[in-house]
Parts: C-alpha cells; structure tokens; sequence
C-alpha cells in the first residue's frame, strides 16, 4: 500500500524568508501524481501544486516550488517570500495514474506551518 | 456559487443517534468522495462515487452508508453513532475517477461531534 510521511510536524518561518516542507512517499507504481494541499483554520482544503511523476522538471506556482527526487521517492514544498496568510497545514497526498477507476488519494500526517511578523 | 457545498457544518449530537451530512457539487464532475479528518489532522478517504457507482469502500464500520441520488449529490448516513465517530468529515469531487490526475475539489467540511 501507498504511505505519504511528513517528518516536521509543525514548521515556523519568518515573514518574507524561505522555508522548506519534507514529504517522502512509498510506491511500487512508476507512474503517480503528486500533490500539496493548504488547509488554513478555515478548514478549507486548497490546492497549491500538483507534480506529475512523469515530468522531470520541478513543479512551480508563483512563491510555491517542489523539489522533486523519483528515485529518493521525495516531494518537498518549498515556500518562499513566506507570507502572514501562508500560515496553515499543509498535506502531502500521493495518487496512482491507473487503477482501474480506484485511484485513492492518499495523505500524509501534515506539517503545521507557522508564520512569524 | 460554491463548487462543493456541505451541510451542515457543525452537528453536535448524542451517541445512539442517527445522522446525515449532505453534499452537493455543481462543478459537472462525474465522482464524489467522504474523507474523514480525525483529531490528529489525519485525512483517510472512506468512499467515492463515480456517477452514482460505488467505487471505493475502504474498511469502514456498516454503520456508514453513502448514498448518490445522482452524480452531483452524495449524502453521507451514520447510524448508531459512536464517541469515536467524532471528526470533520469532508466531501470532495474530481472530474472523474480514471486518471489520478484530476484534481480533487474540497468541501468546506462538517464537525461532527458526539457527547
């Protein structure tokens, strides 16, 4: 079975620096997608970015970029020029390209970011 | 217009009871989901619907049983409620359930809690 690990539990930054989220995953599939969910306490689950396991070239959505390494089975967020509304959990979630119509989207345990003044 | 909508968002509620959290999407998409979010943050899919079929049923107690009167609803039934049933429970849909590509789009989620 697919399992998504996120190492840092909570993570803080300061406003306008740089910080990095860790996610690994586990598969024996070759070809998956990738995926960085914000739920701010809003509760509302968002997308930030999605990468495509197939495409070598890093994902990027404006201040949001992943660095991603197959074969160390690796997705990190990285989240630059930190805002105050970044603050939020963050999700690593992982799913196969086929399976039949069953393709679970699976996450990790979350990364609480905190974002400092 | 909210592309997925739950109701209600809050249920506070006595073990023993039954209840229901309903869903609706009005973004054409052909597949629904229940995640359920525990208290640790944990989000772990519970089913989804592709156009009203049955498709994913994970290890789930009987108690929970989904219903999709068409592809754009998918209602959520919990009988006998449990202390441990307490959590946010939040609906999703995606274009369709045949490529991991497509994105899942979230519902705002229903705090269920029972005393």
């Amino acid at each position: 079975a697919q399992t998504v690990t996120q190492s840092q539990p909570e993570m803080s930054v300061q406003e306008a620096e740089t910080v990095t989220l860790s996610c690994t995953y586990d598969t024996s599939e070759s070809d998956y997608y990738l995926f960085w969910y914000k739920q701010p306490p809003s509760r509302q689950m968002i997308l930030v970015i999605r990468q495509e396991a197939y495409k070598q070239q890093n994902a990027t959505e404006n201040r949001f970029s992943v660095n991603f390494q197959k074969a160390a089975k690796s997705f990190s967020l990285k989240i630059s020029d930190s805002q105050l509304g970044d603050a939020a959990m963050y999700f690593c979630a992982y799913r196969p390209r086929w399976k039949g119509g069953s393709e679970k989207l699976v996450f990790g345990k979350g990364t609480k970011l905190t974002v400092n003044p | 217009d909210t592309a997925v909508s739950q109701t209600p968002k809050y249920l506070v509620t006595q073990m023993g009871n039954d209840k229901s959290i309903k869903c609706e999407q009005n973004l054409g998409h052909d597949t629904m989901y229940w995640y359920k979010q525990d208290s640790k943050k944990f989000l772990k899919i519970m089913f989804s619907y592709n156009n009203k079929e049955l498709i994913i049923n994970e290890t789930v107690p009987n108690r929970f049983s989904p219903k999709s009167p068409d592809k754009a609803h998918l209602n959520l039934h919990i009988n006998s409620l449990e202390l441990g049933d307490s959590a946010v429970y939040f609906c999703a849909s995606s274009q369709d359930s045949y490529s991991g590509a497509n994105v899942l789009t979230f519902g705002a989620g229903s705090r269920l809690t029972v005393l």
